[in-house]
């Protein structure tokens, strides 16, 4: 299988620094996004690793290993407007251009 | 911007009636998806298009679901007939083929009664 695993909750403090961390299947991985969605609305796209190394977006930061199928999504000055779903997604070779997602990561930011 | 539309935005309907969502993808874009979310299941898989053939449906209740891009403004889903189980919310996305991010539509928040 082509398991996705990330945290389904976590809480965090306006105005710090919270980690939501993503581990995939290493075998045929081509690339990997992180989507955002809040509540009710439909996701949509906040960052694409497809090399080692961190992405750097504003206050959001996207990493990847892509020896230890690992990921993790780096919110900085959290905002009460930041409390939403985060969707890892993993694109594999094998997947004709389809991504498989995982369940999502449901952060709380709170005052 | 542009943007993926999908209709109805809600749906509500007795089971074993016909349900039909549609959608129409960026224009330009090749690929289409469709996807099921519940809060039990996460955002599913339903089916794939990329230049209107479908290339993955594997995700989909044959017996009952059916799903379509007559041309490349629109692609369609049916259920027929509609169960309660079905009960959730269906997004269709687009984008480019290759490793492109997917843009979602709003949509469809389906209650089967």
């Amino acid at each position: 299988g082509q398991n996705i695993d990330q945290p389904t909750e976590m809480t965090a403090t306006e105005g710090a620094i919270v980690q939501i961390n993503c581990t995939y299947q290493t075998s045929g991985f081509n690339g990997l996004f992180w989507y955002q969605q809040h509540a009710g609305e439909a996701p949509t796209f906040l960052s694409y690793n497809v090399l080692d190394g961190l992405e750097e977006k504003g206050r959001f930061s996207s990493f990847l290993s892509r020896s230890k199928g690992y990921s993790y999504l780096l919110l900085k000055e959290l905002q009460m407007k930041d409390s939403a779903s985060y969707l890892c997604a993993v694109s594999y070779n094998t997947n004709a251009g389809k991504s498989t997602f995982g369940d999502g990561t449901t952060l709380t930011v709170k005052p | 911007d542009a943007r993926v539309t999908q209709t109805p935005r809600h749906k509500v309907t007795e089971m074993g009636q016909e349900v039909t969502m549609r959608c129409q993808p960026i224009l330009g874009h090749n690929t289409v998806f469709w996807y099921r979310q519940t809060m039990m299941q996460g955002l599913e898989l339903l089916a794939y298009f990329r230049n209107r053939a479908p290339l993955d449906d594997s995700g989909m209740p044959k017996d009952r679901f059916s799903a379509e891009m007559p041309d490349a403004t629109l692609a369609t889903l049916k259920i027929q007939p509609s169960e309660p189980r079905d009960s959730a919310v269906y997004f269709c996305a687009s984008g480019f083929s290759g490793d492109q991010p997917q843009h979602f539509g709003d949509g469809t928040r389906l209650s089967i009664l």
